[in-house]
């Protein structure tokens, strides 16, 4: 299983953009990197999945370099909203993705 | 609208009263799973299913069973609970195919005294 490693925290302020980094370097070739957020007693709720280079939705960009062995997780012009605890998680289905701890994001005014 | 429900949303109850927390999907998802989440530990898998009939141990199955006769429903059952099975529980069920991307319920937040 390939294991993920994140900023345990992090802070930023109203209109900022926001990097979170993941770092993955135990990947597999056919493994995907996928982002979680989840709100205080919600369940996570998908934000992204990319397998190489950029992908971008209408939420945030997922930034994945040549080797695939980090992520980056960028969120623009965050909001109060924002705040919230963001999961990475690599693996290829079949029940071989796991949570960990995630980074727990705070935005502040 | 899709989506995946829970019952009940918080529970009390004392050690060793059998209970079950329930959980169905409508998105005719192969793929059902419980977590458990406890401050500091992140989610862990309790048990997953690939599809009917079809169930397996996660990483923390230890005082729990599950069912899934139906497709859309996998309900999580605690013969005897225990205190430390005090968490709060999530379903989540996704296609059985390709990278993981999950429907999470809305959590069963449990305490057993």
């Amino acid at each position: 299983l390939a294991k993920t490693t994140q900023p345990i925290s992090m802070d930023s302020y109203e209109g900022q953009e926001v990097n979170i980094t993941c770092s993955h370097n135990n990947i597999a070739t056919n493994d995907y990197i996928t982002w979680y957020q989840q709100f205080p007693s919600q369940g996570p709720r998908f934000i992204i999945q990319g397998y190489k280079t950029k992908v971008t939705n209408e939420v945030a960009s997922l930034f994945i370099p040549a080797d695939r062995k980090s992520s980056t997780l960028s969120l623009p012009r965050v909001s109060l909203s924002d705040t919230a605890v963001y999961y990475c998680l690599v693996g290829e289905g079949n029940n071989d993705m796991r949570f960990g701890a995630g980074t727990r994001l705070t935005v502040k005014p | 609208e899709a989506q995946v429900t829970q019952n009940p949303r918080y529970l009390i109850t004392v050690t060793g009263k059998k209970l079950t927390v329930t959980c169905s999907q409508n998105m005719n998802h192969e793929y059902m799973s419980w977590y458990r989440q406890d401050p500091g530990l992140g989610l862990r898998q309790i048990y997953y299913s690939m599809n009917v009939e079809v169930t397996d141990k996660g990483d923390v199955p230890e005082g729990y069973k599950v069912s899934r006769k139906e497709k859309r429903n996998f309900p999580l059952i605690l013969e005897s609970p225990s205190p430390n099975q005090t968490s709060l529980y999530f379903c989540a069920s996704r296609t059985g195919f390709g990278p993981d991307t999950q429907y999470f319920g809305p959590g069963t937040r449990l305490t057993v005294l």
